[in-house]
């Protein structure tokens, strides 16, 4: 079955430190796609990132990079320099077998960002 | 702002009852999800519709219903409401039905249970 574990329950850093968020998931499917997404303190899910089973390049926007590895299932998240605004939970999600396109979601991780 | 709406935002009301919560898609969007997120379950798949019919079911339970209209908004109907439905959920749209779809979350409804 389908599973994402974000061993990282909580992480707190100072503002400017670079920190990884780590994603580990168990798929069957040869063609899927993990997702990220962020939940500021006002509740709201805000999607990041789509990834597809077959591309593996690391993807890098602004302050946020994405590392996917097939080899050790993962798909780890690195914020650098990190800011205030960055505090949030985020989640790492896959999507769920066959034709339907529901997500199966980690339990997050809360990064906390001190000034 | 991811496009989706959802309403309303805060619901309050007591066990045994009844309430809908409402959600309207992206503007071309024909798939919505229905999510829910409570402390000890974390985010968990409801129920998908697409383009009015029911396409996948997750962990929904017998007291709860959805519906997708013509007009593609849906409505989650939750019945018989018990202190443990008290949680935040969330709908979400995409364009397609499958995995291939972003799906783009509303800023969710808050139901407490008293």
């Amino acid at each position: 079955a389908q599973k994402v574990t974000q061993a990282q329950t909580e992480i707190s850093v100072v503002e400017k430190e670079d920190v990884t968020l780590d994603c580990v998931y168990e798929t069957r499917d040869t063609t899927y796609y993990l997702f990220w997404y962020k939940q500021p303190p006002s509740g709201e899910l805000v999607f990041l990132i789509r990834r597809n089973s077959f591309d593996e390049q690391n993807e890098i926007s602004g302050r946020y990079s994405w590392n996917f590895q097939k080899s050790t299932s993962s798909f780890n998240f690195t914020i650098t320099a990190s800011q205030v605004v960055d505090s949030a939970v985020y989640f790492c999600a896959l999507s769920d077998g066959g034709s339907q396109g529901n997500l199966i979601f980690g339990k997050g991780t809360k990064l906390s960002v001190k000034p | 702002d991811s496009g989706v709406t959802q309403t309303p935002k805060h619901l309050i009301t007591a066990t045994g009852q009844r309430v809908t919560l409402r959600c309207s898609p992206r503007s071309g969007d024909l798939s919505v999800y229905w999510y829910q997120q409570s402390l000890d379950q974390g985010l968990q798949f409801l129920i998908q519709y697409y383009n009015g019919e029911e396409r996948a079911k997750g962990n929904i339970l017998e007291r709860f219903s959805a519906q997708q209209f013509p007009d593609l908004h849906s409505e989650l109907n939750l019945s018989s409401l018990e202190l443990g439905d008290s949680a935040l959920y969330f709908c979400a749209s995409s364009v397609g039905t499958g995995v291939e779809g972003t799906q783009y979350f509303g800023p969710g409804t808050r139901l407490t249970v008293l």
